[in-house]
This record gives structure tokens, C-alpha cells and sequence, in this order.
């Protein structure tokens, strides 16, 4: 069954703080990897979109790199601001690529504390 | 641009009631989704439209009916509404992008329902 697991579940930080949260996939074939911010209350906002071919993707302070022989993803976040607490939600959609088979991770919750 | 916009933000139903959520696009977007969100766990897809007119089920699609009758509107419906439907609804809106398959969607606010 294809899965995206994403580690830890849950993280509090100091801000300034860097942090790599992960995302471990099973999805074979696969298409493309999301990572999205998901600040409390409202709708996931993408934050970058790598395909198989591409092994790492910048925006800003925020620098994901993927693994596909591995099938694992990180996202780094440098120095981090309060505004950063959110959760971060790996996505992955396969090589078949159907609007409805897009796969989502349960997400990390990151807390940045002062 | 509004971009994805959701109403109602909250709700609060009784068990066996009826209602429609409704969720608009202004990105001229060919692909819209209908997703919950339970603690824990990831995105679930209940329902979604390759273009208007045409719907189709996902992953979790019992207890839900849904309606495209026009491009930039999805509509989700409740028959009779189950605490098991508590949940948050969000509402998503893609133009596929079938050279790259980026398919990239964004997301509405949500819309936090309550079944008692």
C-alpha cells in the first residue's frame, strides 16, 4: 500500500533555531513530492514541489532535498522565526498520476518557541 | 483574486440533519477536491471533479454527495449528518499541468463542523 510517514510527529525548537523535519514514502512509481505549511486554522499553503529528477528545492528558508533511490524527503528550516509554528505536510503524488490517488502525510507539528 | 474561498467557516449540526458546504474558485481551474482533516491523520479525499459537470469518488466518499454544475463552484452535501463526520472540510482547486504533472493545488480556509 503506498504511505508517506512523516517524523517526528511533533517538535518544539527555540527561535534562531535550524530543523530538519522528515518524510518517508513507499509510492512507486512516483511523480512529484510537495512539502506544505499548515499554519493553525487555515488551508495547507505549498511551499515547494520537487520532481524524481530533482534533488533539492529552495524557498527562501526553507530547503527540501529528496532522496528518491531511498524514497526520503527533509525539509530544512534555517534560522527559525515564531511565525514558522505550524504543521509542515509532506505530499506525494505517483507516476500514474491521477487526481485522485495524490497521497498525504499526517505532518509535523512544529512549535518555535522565544 | 480571492483564490479558494469556503462557507460556511463553522457549523454546529444535530445528528440526522442536512447540510451543504460550499466552495468557490476564481483561478479558472479544470480540477476541484473535497478533503477532511482528523487529528492524526492525513488529507482525506471524499470527492472530486476533473471538470464541470463530472464528479467522482475518493478514498472516503459514504455519507456525502457532491454537485459541480458550474467551473468554479464544488458543493459537498450532507444528507444526514453523523458524529463521524465531525471533522474539518477542506476544499482544493488544480489546473493540471499535463507536461510537468505538477498539478499543483491550494487549498480553502476549511470549515469546521460539528455533528452532536
Amino acid at each position: 500500500k503506498n504511505q508517506v510517514e512523516q517524523s517526528p510527529q511533533s517538535l518544539i525548537i527555540l527561535e534562531g533555531k535550524n530543523c530538519t523535519l522528515q518524510c518517508n514514502y513507499t509510492v512507486s512509481p512516483f511523480s512529484n513530492l510537495r512539502w506544505y505549511k499548515q499554519d493553525t486554522g487555515r488551508g495547507p499553503v505549498s511551499l515547494t514541489i520537487m520532481t524524481f529528477s530533482e534533488n533539492t528545492k529552495s524557498n527562501g528558508r526553507y530547503t527540501a532535498t529528496l532522496d528518491a533511490d531511498t524514497k526520503q524527503s527533509s525539509l530544512h528550516i534555517t534560522a527559525s522565526q515564531l511565525s514558522d509554528s505550524a504543521s509542515y505536510i509532506c505530499v506525494v503524488i505517483p507516476g500514474y498520476s491521477s487526481a485522485s490517488k495524490i497521497i498525504f502525510g499526517s505532518g509535523t507539528r512544529l512549535s518555535i518557541r522565544p | 483574486n480571492a483564490g479558494v474561498t469556503q462557507t460556511p467557516k463553522f457549523r454546529v449540526l444535530k445528528t440526522g440533519q442536512s447540510m451543504t458546504l460550499l466552495c468557490a474558485q476564481d483561478m479558472n481551474h479544470e480540477y476541484m477536491y473535497w478533503y477532511r482533516q482528523d487529528p492524526g491523520m492525513g488529507l482525506r479525499l471524499i470527492h472530486y471533479s476533473v471538470g464541470e459537470g463530472t464528479t467522482a469518488k475518493g478514498e472516503v466518499p459514504d455519507g456525502y454527495n457532491v454537485s459541480r454544475l458550474k467551473k468554479q463552484n464544488f458543493l459537498l452535501g450532507l444528507e444526514s449528518a453523523a458524529p463521524s463526520q465531525t471533522s474539518v472540510y477542506f476544499c482544493a482547486s488544480s489546473y493540471p499541468d499535463r507536461k510537468s504533472s505538477y498539478n499543483e493545488q491550494f487549498f480553502g480556509p476549511g470549515t469546521r463542523l460539528t455533528v452532536l
